[in-house]
C-alpha cells in the first residue's frame, strides 16, 4: 500500500531556516498535504500543493515537490519558537483516504 | 471556517466500562474520519463515514464501532473499553475521501 516517511526529529535555532522532508511511494497522488499539530491540539492544515506544481509559497512557508523522486518538503523561512509543533505530510490519490507520515517533531530553540 | 468538534477534551474510564466519542462538523462534508494517535505510530485510521448510516473500516477498527445517524455528526463507540485503547482520538471532515480534511481538538482518553 502507500506509504510516506518523514524524518522524526529536527532543532533550529530562531530565525534560522527549517526545511522538514516528505517522500511518498504512490506515483498517482493527486495533493499533498501539510498539516501543524501543537501540543495538547488537533492537526490544523497549513498549506497543499497539487502533483503538477513544483513549488507554493505562502508567506513564510515554501512547498517543493520533486514528483520524480516523490520528495516533497517544507520550508519555513525565519523560524519562530511559536513554529515547534510536529509537521505532518499527507498524500492523497484521488480513490482512497489521506495517508498520512508519522510526523516530524520541530523543535525551534530561542 | 470549518469548525470540528469533539465531545470531550479528557475523558478517564475503567476497563470493561462502554464509551462514545462524538464529534460534530458544521460544514455539510460528507466524509467523517476517526483516528487514534499513539507516540511513534503518527495516525491511525480507526474508521471513516462517506455518507449519513454509511460506514468504512480502517487500518486498526477491532474493538471499535462508529454510528451515523446524522450528517454533521460520527460517533466513536469503545463496546468494553480496554488498556490498550487509552490514546489520543482525532475526528475529521472532509469534502470528499482524497480532499483535505480539518480535524477536531482531540479527545485524550485514558482507560484505568
Amino acid at each position: 500500500g502507500e506509504d510516506v516517511e518523514q524524518s522524526l526529529f529536527l532543532s533550529v535555532r530562531e530565525g534560522d531556516s527549517s526545511v522538514i522532508n516528505c517522500t511518498y511511494t504512490d506515483s498517482s497522488s493527486t495533493y499533498l498535504y501539510w498539516y501543524k499539530q501543537e501540543p495538547g491540539a488537533g492537526l490544523q492544515l497549513l498549506t497543499y500543493i497539487f502533483s503538477n506544481m513544483d513549488m507554493k509559497q505562502d508567506q513564510r512557508l515554501t512547498v517543493l515537490l520533486n514528483k520524480k523522486d516523490k520528495h516533497l518538503s517544507l520550508r519555513i523561512a525565519d523560524t519562530q519558537t511559536g513554529d515547534s509543533a510536529i509537521y505532518f505530510c499527507a498524500e492523497s490519490s484521488g480513490y482512497s483516504t489521506l495517508t498520512f507520515g508519522k510526523g516530524t517533531m520541530l523543535l525551534v530553540s530561542p | 471556517d470549518v469548525k470540528v468538534t469533539q465531545s470531550s477534551r479528557y475523558l478517564v474510564k475503567r476497563t470493561g466500562e462502554k464509551v462514545f466519542l462524538e464529534c460534530v462538523q458544521d460544514m455539510d462534508h460528507e466524509n467523517m474520519f476517526w483516528y487514534r494517535q499513539d507516540p511513534g505510530l503518527g495516525l491511525r485510521l480507526i474508521y471513516f463515514s462517506y455518507d449519513v448510516k454509511m460506514k468504512e473500516k480502517g487500518d486498526i477498527p477491532e474493538g471499535y464501532s462508529v454510528s451515523r445517524e446524522k450528517k454533521e455528526r460520527f460517533s466513536l463507540i469503545l463496546e468494553s473499553a480496554s488498556t490498550n485503547q487509552t490514546s489520543m482520538y482525532l475526528c475529521a471532515s472532509s469534502l470528499s475521501t482524497d480532499y483535505e480534511q480539518y480535524f477536531g481538538p482531540g479527545t485524550r482518553l485514558t482507560v484505568t
